[in-house]
């Protein structure tokens, strides 16, 4: 158990819908991280929270956003769902932003979109 | 970030250590060596990390060549559980985004 929790572990929904996927990362953490993994292209890196503030993007679309709230928790926006947002998706987190300390990933979210 | 290079699958007999490589020929002073392993699409799993010196912990061993180019991931007693996907990652520090990049990694089979 990496002490990072993710909810819903499951998710099936609609396309043109939207979901909402949240993360709590571990005690006294303040980075959360979210990745993407589909299929065909891996473990891709979305976007960077630190104490509250987006610190890096990666491949992230414009439909999705996230945020993190004073209590730290994290949570990741997916709107007007297609097909190929089917993926999981990832949450981590770390005490740092520094290269020294590790990163602890959560177990997923599965996002079906059907 | 550095790139690493891995061989996309290797195999292991169970009780035997496996020996993982990773080339990171461009790597800078002041990145550190990551690996994790993921298990059949569970969370990825942080095995251990390091700079410039071999590193030991009670999941597996590091060694770091010394002109950092390349590093070997030692699992000393593979069982079935270790079957997995093995990412080495070199992680950059400081200033801009500092997650880890996942290449494809190494299909590691543990052979019964």
């Amino acid at each position: 158990d990496s002490g990072v929790t993710q909810t819903p572990k499951h998710l099936i929904t609609a396309t043109g819908q939207r979901v909402t996927l949240r993360c709590s990362p571990r005690s006294g953490d303040l980075s959360v991280y979210w990745y993407q993994q589909s299929l065909d292209q891996g473990l891709q890196f979305l976007i960077q929270y630190y104490n509250g503030e987006e610190r890096a993007k990666g491949n992230i679309l414009e439909r999705f956003s996230a945020q993190q709230f004073p209590d730290l928790h994290s949570e990741l926006n997916l709107s007007s769902l297609e097909l190929g947002d089917s993926a999981l998706y990832f949450c981590a987190s770390s005490p740092r932003w520094s290269s020294e300390n590790t990163i602890y990933f959560g177990e997923g979210s599965w996002l079906t979109v059907v | 970030d550095a790139k690493t290079t891995q061989p996309p699958s290797m195999d292991c007999a169970e009780g035997r250590a496996a020996n993982l490589p990773c080339n990171h020929s461009t790597i800078s002073g002041n990145e550190y060596v990551y690996w994790y392993r993921q298990i059949h699409s569970q969370g990825p799993q942080y095995i251990i990390h390091g700079l410039k010196n071999n590193e030991t912990n009670e999941m597996a061993s590091l060694i770091i060549t010394e002109d950092r180019k390349s590093s070997t991931l030692i699992l000393p007693h593979a069982t079935l559980r270790d079957t997995a996907v093995y990412y080495c990652i070199v992680r950059v520090g400081g200033g801009g985004a500092d997650g880890l990049t996942f290449g494809k990694g190494t299909h590691l089979i543990i052979q019964p």
